[in-house]
């Protein structure tokens, strides 16, 4: 019953190119998104988020849409750099009772090649 | 600024003994989270102080796991007696504000391994 499916476990760019990755939910109660990034031995960096109001939140080179009606939304690295070789994790929250716990998915890792 | 600090990065222990985790959170950060992400799986939510108290621990596994946060400062997480499914890595996470979406800074983590 995992409520947020990242459903490609591997993603392999070249530098300069467009990255995307992927991101899923099943539970329409969530309104607030996030992608964290990871490097072995290191604990999530958070990267970008959004709201549930919204459909597009944008940092530099990092975009993230979501599709409400498709509970889809996705991060694009524009452009990617070795650098932002990592696992990347997609992450949803709604407030329940004061407590906002994030729900991961499993994770994508990606791969820039110089 | 510190970020939050997680005590010890690796621990090894046999079936049946008992281990205690600490995490430091960020100075001023109320909300604190613990998070276990089993080998392969994802990051799954254990529970979430708020201050000294605990606001939800609806993501404990089951009555091994005691966790505490006396003075609302630090956090403890004890697992007795670790069993060999209790493996993964745990992560602390804290947050300033409460009721209110923020993002959460997490901890290295603490890898343990249950033998």
């Amino acid at each position: 019953d995992q409520q947020v499916k990242q459903n490609s476990p591997s993603l392999s760019v070249q530098e300069g190119r467009i990255s995307i990755l992927n991101c899923d939910y099943t539970n329409s109660m969530f309104d607030y998104f996030l992608w964290y990034k990871k490097y072995p031995a290191e604990g999530p960096t958070f990267l970008i988020s959004i709201s549930s109001i919204k459909d597009k939140n944008e940092d530099g080179r990092f975009t993230v849409f979501l599709n409400k009606s498709a509970k889809h939304l996705s991060l694009h690295i524009v452009p990617s750099q070795p650098g932002d070789s990592a696992v990347y994790f997609c992450a949803a929250s709604y407030d329940q009772g004061g407590s906002e716990k994030l729900v991961f998915g499993k994770g994508t890792k990606l791969t820039v090649n110089p | 600024e510190a970020g939050v600090t997680q005590f010890p990065s690796h621990s090894v222990i046999e079936k049946g003994q008992t281990v205690t985790l600490r995490c430091d959170p960020i100075s001023g950060h109320d909300n604190l989270y613990w998070y276990r992400r089993v080998m392969g799986k994802e990051i799954k939510f254990l529970l979430h102080f708020v201050k000294e108290s605990k606001q939800d621990e609806s993501g404990m596994p089951n009555n091994r796991f005691l966790a505490e946060r006396t003075g609302g400062t630090y956090s403890t997480l004890k697992v007795q007696p670790a069993e060999l499914e209790d493996s993964g890595v745990y992560f602390c996470a804290s947050s300033r504000l409460w009721g209110a979406y923020n993002e959460q800074f997490f901890g290295p983590g603490t890898r343990l391994t249950v033998l």
